[in-house]
């Protein structure tokens, strides 16, 4: 079956420190996978994508992600959190040859100042 | 242009009322979606549009009902709609495999 598993519910890290969200997918398919990110009452804003190539991906707002094909996993990364980054952030894949996305349950970031 | 629009930004309804949100895009995508969102979950699927024509519809109650007017505008409008359907919705359109997101809608049902 597909889904999408984000392991952490809830996250708090200190302003300054490095921060890394965990995403894992099942797909049998080569998987279009993205990660959005959404302040309170808004909506998703796309930080960065993967579909193919350099396994390395660079975002917005300092972001990364490396795709691990072994491993079924795509996770986010940022080597310094800032205040502002405290969100949710969501992992999805998307569907090959449908409009579908498979969303994870989300993890809520929360930085200390 | 490169967002997708919604409005309006919040919407209180009563049971009985007649209401629509509006969605809209000028980025010559072809397919344009809603979704619902309670509060700490995931955006739930619950039509999608393709062509101006209704492809996805998974399974929502006939108190919503989708229109796509044109490539630009989607609309969903609503109707009787019970306390339950208080939630933030959002419309996206997509270009291949990456769909762009509005704002929302916050809708609350009394």
């Amino acid at each position: 079956a597909q889904s999408v598993t984000q392991p952490d519910i809830h996250i708090t890290v200190s302003e300054g420190a490095s921060l890394e969200l965990r995403c894992n997918y099942s797909y049998g398919a080569t998987p279009y996978l993205f990660w959005y990110v959404q302040s309170p009452g808004q909506g998703l804003q796309l930080l960065l994508k993967y579909f193919s190539g350099d396994t390395l991906v660079q975002g917005i707002k300092g972001f990364e992600a490396e795709f691990k094909r072994s491993q079924s996993s795509f996770n986010l990364r940022k080597p310094s959190v800032h205040w502002s980054d405290a969100a949710e952030y969501f992992c999805a894949v998307g569907l090959s040859g449908t409009y579908k996305y498979i969303f994870g349950t989300g993890t809520r970031l929360k930085v200390l100042a | 242009d490169t967002e997708v629009t919604q409005t309006p930004k919040h919407l209180v309804m009563g049971m009985t009322n007649k209401k629509s949100l509006k969605c809209e895009q000028h980025m010559g995508h072809r397919a344009m979606y809603w979704y619902k969102q309670k509060a700490k979950k995931p955006p739930e699927l619950m039509f999608v549009y393709s062509y101006e024509k209704l492809s996805i519809n998974e399974s929502v109650p006939s108190r919503f009902s989708p229109e796509c007017p044109n490539s630009s505008l989607l609309n969903l409008h609503l109707h009787a709609l019970q306390p339950e359907d208080s939630a933030l919705y959002l419309c996206a359109s997509s270009h291949g495999n990456e769909q762009f997101f509005g704002p929302g809608t916050r809708l609350t049902v009394l």
